[in-house]
């Protein structure tokens, strides 16, 4: 069945650190891959999504490119904020499911 | 914003004692979700819903029933609550052709 990983946190960087959450995902078919975004106390958020191969997400510096060949989705940013500090989320989804998958999620936590 | 409520957002209950909580939603969204979240387990499904009156069960469906009489509203019910379900409930719905998951703000549930 279809699954996801990420790594584990907690991930604590410094303000205008380069941050890489790493995804990999093990899916039959085509699915399309999310990050969402979860602030204390809230619910979780769409971060950004890619919906096929070589496909490049990206919302609020934030990125993540849809690799087929190696079946991951890394989140990238280039210089993290104080406000970056969240749990960070891998899914994924297709059509023949109506379940989305997530990963376990990873705190981030971003110091000034 | 999907206009997702959720009510009651916080609450304290006794060991045995039912407990029902409600997702509303404003926008006629097809599917529908209830998730758990607890530290160390990410989010788990508990039950979702596929059309009004459709449901089915997710991972963690044990002691857990749910209703959806209409489109707008599905419930979770905990018919006789234990200290396993103190937890944070999420209710999302799910975009149709994108897959996009949207959630609402939670419910904090104590069960002592």
């Amino acid at each position: 069945g279809n699954s996801v990983t990420q790594m584990e946190g907690p991930v604590t960087l410094s303000e205008e650190a380069f941050l890489t959450i790493n995804c990999t995902y093990t899916a039959t078919g085509y699915p399309s891959l999310f990050w969402y975004v979860q602030y204390p106390g809230e619910g979780l958020q769409l971060l950004l999504k890619a919906t096929k191969a070589d496909d490049k997400g990206s919302n609020k510096g934030f990125e993540a490119t849809y690799r087929k060949e190696t079946t991951s989705f890394h989140l990238e940013k280039g210089s993290v904020q104080v406000s970056d500090s969240a749990v960070y989320f891998c899914a994924l989804s297709d059509q023949r499911s109506f379940k989305t998958i997530f990963g376990a999620g990873t705190r981030l936590f971003v110091k000034a | 914003d999907a206009g997702i409520t959720q009510s009651p957002r916080h609450k304290v209950t006794e060991t045995g004692t039912p407990v029902t909580l409600r997702c509303h939603q404003t926008e006629n969204h097809r599917y529908m979700y209830w998730y758990r979240q607890d530290p160390g387990h990410g989010l788990r499904l508990i039950h979702y819903s596929y059309g009004v009156k459709d449901t089915d069960k997710g991972e963690v469906s044990d002691g857990y029933s749910v209703s959806r009489s209409k489109t707008e509203d599905f419930l979770l019910t905990l018919e006789s609550a234990t200290s396993s379900q103190t937890s944070v409930y999420f209710c999302a719905i799910r975009e149709p052709d994108s897959y996009e998951q949207y959630f609402g703000p939670g419910t904090r549930l104590t069960v002592t």
